[in-house]
């Protein structure tokens, strides 16, 4: 199937930490979506890029939507230990299905 | 409000048997989609539903199938299960088509083929 090349594919890292992670992709898209997903849990949405070039905040995560729409980036500040879990960026072109990233799997030790 | 509710949670079927798995959405979303996450695979898309229609479709075989109700219910049926089929099977509803930015996910079907 088809899938977002996502990087890293983990990252152990320690409380207080910066963490970034991105996506590319060979195809453009209109909108680049981020989720954070909890063991047993589906996946939350962190936050939505809807043009290219924008840079959108929420809280201690901030996202881009690249200038060629094929990419895009999150960072996550200053990290505490309820950051773990597993990152996914998506996207998607109008009404089409979300096209998924690999995912990064966040460790934060104290 | 309540959540979008997967059921059941967690499943254990032979290989060759035939599955069927639920998905109610958010009151008031009436488009509800399917992935199958897998280690190997990540998320994968399955089918959308809108308006008791499926609008659109993932690579996935013909055992693979689903229906939405009139109540925006949706159930997907996999036929003559493989042991390939074991994976989290998520649904994700929102009020209208393309509306990505308010889909919310259930805590999706853990099902195991053995």
């Amino acid at each position: 199937g088809q899938q977002l090349n996502q990087s890293p594919q983990s990252m152990f890292i320690q409380e207080g930490e910066d963490v970034s992670m991105n996506c590319t992709s060979s195809s453009i898209f209109n909108t680049w979506l981020w989720y954070k997903q909890d063991p047993g849990e589906g996946p939350v949405l962190l936050i939505a890029l809807y043009k290219a070039g924008e840079l959108t905040s929420n809280g201690r995560l901030t996202a881009q939507f690249g200038i060629t729409r094929k990419d895009s980036f999150l960072n996550i500040s200053a990290s505490i230990p309820s950051d773990v879990g597993i990152y996914f960026c998506a996207g998607q072109l109008e009404t089409d299905k979300l096209i998924f990233g690999t995912g990064t799997r966040l460790q934060v030790f104290p | 409000k309540a959540g979008v509710t997967q059921t059941p949670r967690y499943l254990i079927k032979t290989r060759g048997q035939q599955v069927t798995l639920s998905c109610s959405p958010i009151s008031g979303h009436r488009s509800v989609s399917w992935y199958q996450q897998t280690p190997g695979q990540g998320l994968q898309f399955l089918f959308e539903y809108f308006s008791e229609t499926q609008r659109n479709k993932g690579n996935f075989p013909g055992r693979f199938s689903g229906r939405q109700f009139s109540n925006s219910r949706s159930e997907m049926n996999v036929s003559t299960l493989e042991l390939g089929d074991s994976a989290l099977y998520l649904c994700a509803s929102s009020r209208d088509r393309g509306m990505s930015t308010e889909a919310f996910f259930g805590q999706g079907t853990r099902l195991t083929v053995v």
